[in-house]
């Protein structure tokens, strides 16, 4: 069965510091990849999304992301992040046969610290 | 104008109840989803309807009932409410349901469920 691992469950940071979260996916074939960011008490919004192409995206508010096809990750990353970057972030895959099924990984917590 | 919308988004009730949460979507898409959040905000799909037609039907039990009077509607009716349905419910839409899985999906504010 497919499922996403997202290695860190809370991340805290300063203003300005530089931003990696980890995603990775078990699923051998075909996949699509999202980035779902959820401000507190918000509903989730797409930062970013990969079906096929450049393996590296870029995304809104400066995220960008890049699939390693043999690693199996799909990485979320922003060189200076804002208070306001502050939410809970969602990696997503989409196996290329299986419709609109998403699985989510556990999400990761971020705190930014002004 | 909100694209997709939920109500209620908060319910708290008692064991046992029955309750419906509805959800809508304006952008004209053809595919909806319920999605179940639980307290570890773990997400998981539970049910999508393409043109009011059912697609995916995870595990869940037959307490829940999605219904689509139309393809801009998709609710979902639980009954006998339990403990350990108290999460936060997600409905979402997508312009389809292609077979390679590309459509984006837009979600909607969430309906905060709590029973007591």
């Amino acid at each position: 069965a497919q499922s996403v691992s997202q290695h860190n469950h809370h991340v805290i940071l300063s203003e300005a510091a530089s931003l990696e979260l980890g995603c990775n996916y078990s699923y051998g074939g075909t996949v699509n990849l999202f980035w779902y960011v959820q401000y507190p008490g918000q509903h989730l919004q797409l930062l970013l999304k990969y079906f096929s192409g450049d393996p590296l995206v870029k995304g809104i508010k400066g995220f960008e992301a890049e699939f390693i096809k043999s690693k199996f990750s799909f990485n979320l990353r922003k060189p200076s992040v804002q208070w306001s970057d502050t939410a809970e972030y969602f990696c997503a895959v989409n196996a290329n046969n299986q419709g609109g099924k998403l699985i989510f990984g556990q999400g990761t917590e971020l705190s930014v610290k002004p | 104008d909100t694209a997709v919308s939920q109500t209620p988004k908060y319910l708290v009730t008692q064991m046992g109840n029955d309750k419906s949460i509805k959800c809508e979507q304006n952008l004209g898409h053809d595919t909806m989803y319920w999605y179940k959040q639980d307290s570890k905000k773990f997400l998981k799909i539970m049910f999508s309807y393409n043109n009011k037609e059912l697609i995916i039907n995870e595990t869940v039990p037959n307490r829940f009932s999605p219904k689509s009077p139309d393809k801009a509607h998709l609710n979902l009716h639980i009954n006998s409410l339990e403990l350990g349905d108290s999460a936060v419910y997600f409905c979402a839409s997508s312009q389809g349901m292609t077979s390679g899985g590309e459509e984006t999906q837009y979600f909607g504010p969430g309906t905060r469920l709590l029973v007591l």
